[in-house]
């Protein structure tokens, strides 16, 4: 079993609407999460990290939930810029693990 | 301006070489990684290090070295026993441990086999 696994989508939605997502994460004893964003053949860049109370960064929502091991990611209102791949991160012992990425495409 | 530095951003390798990618990082961080992404897949980590003259295989480390001799620099070497090196080779660094500090990432290399 992959330690993050993560739907890949693609997800393609209209500017404006509201997309979402979920990853999940084997180890139990994970300590930390995050969202990072790739935009194509560039590297990865932070998005936000996920705290256990849920968190918000402008139009993003970041959830986790430690019983059923899984962190949603929400993106309201939808813009243009918003497409890319979302990569889903664990850290546990001492090293990130990385979903395979879910990617997103906002259309006009 | 503090950063990770990737070169070359391009490589090409005959079969048989042994080539060394180069990582750089001027923001003081402990730790630094290495990632293979191949086309359509997620990052896949080869080897990690928390500090200086240490460093540990992550999951896919055959075929690859790397050394820690220097806090700011981490090379990977990929071997002629790495069968399917055609990858994007990503560095990156952290404050140490990584548990809620952002990882910065190097612009990465991509490495083709000819």
């Amino acid at each position: 079993r992959k330690e993050v696994e993560q739907d890949p989508g693609p997800f393609n939605v209209p500017e404006g609407a509201t997309v979402a997502f979920n990853c999940t994460y084997s180890n139990s004893a994970s300590q930390s999460f995050f969202w990072y964003r790739q935009d194509c053949r560039k590297e990865p860049k932070l998005l936000m990290s996920v705290y256990s109370s849920g968190n918000e960064d402008g139009r993003f929502t970041a959830q986790l939930n430690r019983a059923s091991q899984y962190i949603s990611l929400l993106i309201r209102d939808s813009k243009l810029s918003d497409s890319a791949t979302y990569l889903c991160v664990v850290f546990n012992d001492y090293k990130l693990s990385f979903g395979a990425g879910t990617t997103v495409t906002v259309r006009a | 301006d503090g950063g990770i530095t990737q070169s070359p951003k391009y490589l090409f390798r005959k079969e048989g070489q042994n080539v060394t990618l180069s990582c750089e990082q001027n923001l003081n961080h402990d730790a630094m990684y290495w990632y293979r992404q191949d086309p359509g897949q997620g990052l896949r980590l080869i080897y990690y290090s928390q500090i200086v003259n240490d460093f540990q295989k992550g999951d896919i480390a055959e075929g690859y070295s790397v050394s820690r001799e220097k806090k700011e620099s981490f090379p990977l070497t990929v071997t002629s026993a790495q069968k399917n090196p055609t990858a994007f080779y990503l560095c990156a660094s952290s404050e140490a441990g990584g548990r809620w500090t952002e990882a910065f990432f190097g612009q990465g290399t991509r490495l083709t086999v000819v």
